[in-house]
C-alpha cells in the first residue's frame, strides 16, 4: 500500500531564509508526487507535481521540489521564505501501476515564517 | 474557469440525522473525489467517481455514500450521524484521460459539526 511520511509537524523559519519541508513516500513502481498548501478554513491548493523527467520541479509562488528516487523523497523548498507562506503543507502520492487513482496524503507540516 | 464549488460551506446536525453535501467540479472534469479532513486522522479518502461510476472507495462504513450525476456533479451522504463525523469534507475534481496526470483541484470544503 502507498504511504507518505512528513516527519515534521511544524517548521519554523525566518522571513528571507530558505525553507525545506520534508516528505518521503512508499509506493509500488513509479510514483506521481504532489504538494498542496492549505490556508485556514480553506481547501487545498495545488502547488506542484512530479510525474517524470527532471528531478527538480518548479511550481507556484516560487516553490520547488526535488525528487530523489534512491531516497524515496520529495522535499519542498523555497529559496526565500515570506510571512505569507505560513500555512499547512501536504505531500501526496499516487500509484501509477494499479488502477487506484486516489491520492494518499501525508499528515501535513505547518510552516511558520517569522517576520 | 470556475473552480470546484461545494455547498453548503457550514452546517450543524445532531446525532442520528443524515446530511447531503454537494459538489460541482471544474467544467470538463469528469472525476470527482471526496476526502474527510479531521485534526486527528488528517486527510482520508472516501471515494472517487468517474462518469457516474464509483471507481475507488476508501475504508469508511456504509453510512457514507455518494453518487455522481451525468453532468459530473456529485453528492455525498452520511446517514445516522455520529459525533466523530464532525469534519471538513473536501471535494476535488481532476482531468482524467490522456491529458490528466492526477492532480486534484479542491473546493473550499463543507464543514460539518455534529452535536
Amino acid at each position: 500500500a502507498q504511504s507518505v511520511a512528513q516527519p515534521e509537524d511544524q517548521v519554523n523559519v525566518a522571513e528571507g531564509n530558505p525553507l525545506t519541508v520534508k516528505c518521503t513516500y512508499s509506493v509500488s513502481g513509479n510514483p506521481y508526487l504532489f504538494w498542496y498548501v492549505q490556508y485556514p478554513n480553506r481547501g487545498l491548493q495545488f502547488l506542484l507535481k512530479y510525474i517524470t523527467g527532471d528531478n527538480l520541479v518548479k511550481g507556484s509562488y516560487g516553490f520547488e521540489a526535488e525528487f530523489n528516487k534512491s531516497q524515496t523523497s520529495f522535499h519542498l523548498k523555497k529559496p526565500s521564505a515570506l510571512v505569507s507562506d505560513s500555512a499547512l503543507y501536504f505531500c501526496a502520492v499516487r500509484e501509477t501501476e494499479t488502477g487506484r487513482r486516489a491520492l494518499t496524503f501525508g499528515s501535513g507540516t505547518r510552516l511558520q515564517v517569522q517576520p | 474557469k470556475a473552480g470546484v464549488t461545494q455547498t453548503p460551506r457550514y452546517l450543524i446536525k445532531t446525532r442520528g440525522q443524515q446530511v447531503t453535501l454537494s459538489c460541482s467540479p471544474i467544467s470538463g472534469h469528469r472525476s470527482v473525489s471526496w476526502y474527510q479532513q479531521t485534526p486527528g486522522q488528517g486527510l482520508q479518502f472516501l471515494f472517487e467517481y468517474f462518469s457516474e461510476t464509483q471507481r475507488n472507495k476508501g475504508n469508511f462504513p456504509g453510512r457514507f455514500s455518494g453518487r455522481q450525476f451525468s453532468n459530473s456533479r456529485s453528492e455525498m451522504n452520511v446517514s445516522t450521524l455520529e459525533l466523530g463525523d464532525s469534519a471538513l469534507y473536501l471535494c476535488a475534481s481532476s482531468l482524467e484521460g490522456a491529458g490528466g496526470t492526477g492532480e486534484l483541484f479542491f473546493g473550499e470544503g463543507s464543514r460539518l459539526t455534529v452535536l
